[in-house]
């Protein structure tokens, strides 16, 4: 069955390094892909997306790669800073109408 | 920058009572959904909606769940009769069009004792 999960369920970084988290995907079908963040006891808030016909995207600070051969995603934070603390999801369009959520990876930032 | 409102932000119920959960999506959007969180893990879909009707639904969202969009700016999940285990975050999400950024609301937790 369709899944999105991520490789890690935590991250710790050092304030300034540089940030990558890691997904995959199953479902060969989807092409619109989201990463997400939450805060503590707020909803996910859209950080970068990414279609099936795009390898990689370039936001402030963030950049996501897409692998469709081996159905893989990432994103990358540039310079880490203590205000990216939160729990990273990644998404995937499971079909039209509803978009899946792997499981999450917590980040945590090291002064 | 607009954003979906969610009400009320805590509510808690008697297992068994109907609760209503309120939802002001953005304002152009035209695709709804709700999703629910269980504390420390994923989001799960729920349903979508469109064009006054459910689009899509999960095997979560059973005949105790229902949407409607009352008026020309709510969107409205009802639990009939709440379970202990209905207990979680819910959130509600907009899109202007499919496959496009959904903005998810702060949130509602419910409570269910």
């Amino acid at each position: 069955g369709e899944s999105v999960g991520l490789h890690l369920p935590t991250l710790s970084v050092q304030e300034g390094d540089n940030s990558i988290i890691n997904c995959a995907y199953s479902n060969s079908a989807s092409d619109y892909f989201i990463w997400y963040k939450q805060e503590s006891g707020k909803g996910p808030q859209f950080i970068i997306d990414i279609r099936s016909n795009m390898d990689k995207r370039q936001g402030q600070r963030v950049t996501v790669l897409l692998n469709k051969t081996v159905k893989h995603l990432s994103l990358q934070i540039a310079a880490t800073q203590p205000g990216d603390s939160a729990v990273y999801f990644c998404a995937e369009n499971s079909n039209d109408y509803k978009l899946s959520f792997g499981a999450g990876t917590t980040v945590t930032v090291r002064a | 920058e607009p954003e979906v409102t969610q009400t009320p932000s805590h509510q808690v119920t008697q297992m068994g009572q109907e609760v209503i959960l309120r939802c002001v999506p953005i304002s152009n959007h035209l695709y709804f959904y709700w999703y629910r969180q269980i504390l420390g893990q994923k989001v799960e879909f729920l349903v979508s909606f469109y064009n006054n009707e459910i689009s899509e639904k999960s095997e979560i969202f059973d005949d105790q769940f229902s949407v409607e969009r009352p008026d020309g700016s709510n969107f409205t999940l009802k639990i009939r009769s709440t379970k202990l285990e209905d207990s979680a975050m819910y959130f509600c999400a907009s899109t202007l069009r499919q496959n496009t950024e959904a903005f998810f609301g702060q949130g509602t937790r419910l409570t269910v004792v």
